[in-house]
């Protein structure tokens, strides 16, 4: 275990459908992320959070709207979804703010399919 | 933008080789980082390299930061099945708190 959890494991929606994914570290960090990583792409940035401030929006579609609470949950609400949106989604987190010299703690993943 | 390329994409050894990937920048890099994700998991982290022409080791695992802090390589000696998995370098892009991820070598082994 990283000590960070991600929920749900697996989902599978519909493109008109409302979800949330969640994550939530339990190691005291300042910094939280959400990466999609794609069959054929690498790992891809989309949101960072640090000290709860989003700090990194890197041209995501508005159809992912993240939110964090406080320093220890981090949401990725989904709508209107598109099938090539389908991926795994990894949420990370980092003690201190500067993702370029801190190493990332991985949660497992939601792999999400979009019918 | 910054990129950060990894070859090769994919390697297949008998159980006993050695493997290698490579990564290259094509602009400088404070420092590099190294994951491993072994299949249907997430990136875990290796190590982080810093100082031009750094060589660290990790048992079986040699990780090298080139002179020029531009390149970087992971070398894994004598192969087992449970080095089976995607390993990425990752370096630093452009904002504060972005890390680039190569493409990532997928290491598949022949017991």
């Amino acid at each position: 275990e990283t000590g960070v959890t991600q929920t749900p494991r697996h989902l599978v929606m519909g493109m008109t459908n409302k979800k949330s994914l969640k994550c939530e570290q339990h190691l005291g960090h300042n910094a939280m992320y959400w990466y999609k990583q794609s069959a054929k792409k690498p790992l891809e940035l989309m949101f960072v959070y640090s000290l709860e401030e989003r700090v990194e929006n890197n041209s995501v579609p508005s159809r992912f709207s993240p939110e964090c609470p406080n320093s220890s949950h981090l949401f990725l609400h989904l709508h209107t979804l598109q099938p090539e949106d389908s991926a795994l989604y990894l949420c990370a987190s980092s003690h201190g703010t500067a993702a370029t010299n801190e190493k990332l703690f991985f949660g497992s993943g939601t792999q999400l399919s979009v019918l | 933008g910054q990129q950060v390329m990894q070859i090769p994409q994919y390697q297949h050894v008998q159980e006993g080789e050695d493997f290698t990937t490579y990564c290259n920048s094509s602009t400088t890099l404070s420092n590099i980082q190294w994951y491993k994700q072994r299949p249907g998991g997430h990136p875990v982290f290796l190590i982080q390299l810093v100082k031009s022409g750094e060589v660290k080791k990790q048992k079986r695992l040699t990780f090298q930061f080139g002179e020029a802090k531009k390149n970087s390589s992971l070398h894994i000696t004598a192969t087992q099945t449970t080095d089976v998995g995607t390993y990425f370098c990752a370096g630093p892009g452009q904002g504060a708190q972005k890390l680039v991820f190569g493409q990532g070598t997928r290491l598949t082994i022949n017991p």
